[in-house]
């Protein structure tokens, strides 16, 4: 049990529209990274938010944008959906001084 | 640049015995740490051991040990004892240091499968 909880887990969206994924971090971790994995990849990072402010970001375009809430929980924006979003978003929470990272269960996406 | 390389695609082990997961790294920070996650169907990645790049000791976790050799920049991942429970995707991610943002860089996968 790690903790980090997301939602919904399934989501099905129409090319054009436009999502919020949300995720509650682990009871104390302040930095919360996304991730997207599509079907028979690796993650691939999206971006990671520290005390409320955006604290790196990986090859994405700015359609992809998040929040980070004074509670530490985060929302993944996806805007103008495209079919290749279709993937599994992972959130993932941790302190910043310490190397690993708590996954929540993932929100499984598909754009038709 | 930095990158991750899984190159077992799939893998079989008879259960209770041992298996290996290769996996090999590039970076150029000498600073930076290595991390084996399990992937079942349900799709959580469950963390299972971390080794730093300065660590003198190989890290080993319960039945999961990682055979760390920097010099060939492979962090390869022991399971003994197999069970059929193992049978998973199992992932090698790299963390560069602290000022990366702390993000992971993750393989391909390779997908285990355990046979009773």
């Amino acid at each position: 049990e790690t903790g980090v909880t997301q939602s919904p887990t399934h989501l099905i969206k129409t090319r054009g529209q436009q999502v919020t994924l949300r995720c509650s971090s682990q009871s104390g971790h302040n930095t919360v990274s996304w991730y997207q994995q599509a079907l028979g990849q690796g993650p691939q990072f999206i971006f990671q938010y520290y005390r409320e402010e955006e604290n790196g970001r990986g090859n994405f375009p700015p359609r992809f944008s998040g929040l980070q809430f004074p509670n530490y929980s985060s929302e993944l924006n996806v805007n103008a959906l495209e079919l290749d979003d279709s993937a599994l978003y992972l959130c993932a929470s941790s302190l910043e001084t310490e190397y690993e990272q708590y996954f929540g269960p993932g929100t499984r996406l598909t754009v038709t | 640049a930095q990158k991750i390389t899984q190159t077992q695609p799939g893998m079989f082990v008879q259960e209770k015995e041992a298996v290996t997961l290769d996996c090999t790294y590039d970076t150029s920070d000498p600073s930076y740490g290595l991390f084996w996650y399990k992937q079942p169907s349900s799709g959580e990645m469950i963390f299972l051991i971390y080794q730093g790049s300065y660590d003198q000791q190989n890290a080993t976790e319960g039945r999961y040990s990682l055979n760390f050799q920097k010099a060939r920049k492979s962090a390869n991942l022991v399971i003994s004892a197999s069970q059929l429970g193992d049978s998973a995707m199992y992932f090698c991610a790299m963390r560069e240091g602290f000022s990366q943002g702390g993000k992971l860089i993750f393989g391909q996968g390779t997908e285990l499968s355990v046979k009773p």
